[in-house]
């Protein structure tokens, strides 16, 4: 069956570092991988989509890559802020497939 | 653009109340919208799929007649929850595509429901 992992595990960074958060999947052939944030009590809000035939997108600080041999996503924040401590979750979908949502990785960025 | 809004934010009632929750999406028209269930460290369950002027579509192990979904227009999609109980207890979200199939979904901020 269809699997996405995400670091469960919380990751702590130093203000103005580069958060570099994982999303790796085994079972599928998505077409494309979007990425959400979710603030605590509140619904995902989405962040960047890219399609299996691009490699990278980026939106201001946000970078995404997409690497379909290794199945992995990356998500980087450059010069994070404390503002950005969430909950990140990567999201798969394909076609008439229903999209599919890791976990999530709780980022906390300390001032 | 693309706000979803959905109400009421937070239940609290007695075993046996059917609870209502709606979700609206305000400034784009939505043929589909999404109801998820979300446990604490859990990953969104997707529940069913609502297809305006459509039956819903309930995912396996989700109990139709337990989870009522009305699509009833455009901007309108309805969750309701029949005669809960304490299990039923969790953080519901909708959401809904803007755009068709394969574009990013836009949620609400979700219904926090317990039962009692």
């Amino acid at each position: 069956s269809q699997k996405i992992e995400q670091n469960s595990e919380a990751l702590n960074i130093q203000e103005g570092k580069t958060a570099t958060l994982t999303c790796n999947y085994t079972n599928y052939s998505p077409a494309y991988l979007q990425w959400y944030r979710q603030d605590p009590g509140r619904g995902p809000v989405f962040l960047l989509l890219i399609r299996e035939n691009e490699k990278e997108k980026r939106k201001e600080r946000l970078k995404v890559t997409f690497d379909t041999t290794l199945k992995q996503s990356l998500f980087h924040i450059t010069a994070s802020q404390p503002a950005d401590s969430a909950t990140y979750l990567c999201a798969l979908g394909s076609g008439y497939q229903k999209v599919t949502f890791g976990i999530g990785t709780k980022l906390q960025v300390i001032p | 653009g693309a706000v979803v809004s959905q109400h009421p934010s937070r239940v609290i009632c007695k075993s046996g109340t059917s609870v209502k929750i709606e979700c609206r999406s305000l400034d784009f028209q939505a043929t589909t919208m999404f109801w998820y269930r979300q446990f604490p460290k859990k990953s969104l369950m997707l529940m069913a799929t609502s297809n305006e002027g459509s039956k819903a579509t309930y995912e396996q192990g989700v109990e139709k007649d337990k989870f009522l979904i009305n699509h009833a227009s455009l901007t309108l999609s309805t969750l309701t929850v029949t005669s809960a109980h304490p299990e039923d207890s969790s953080f519901y979200i909708c959401s809904a595509e803007q755009g068709g199939m394969n574009q990013p979904q836009h949620f609400g901020d979700g219904t926090r429901l317990s039962i009692l």
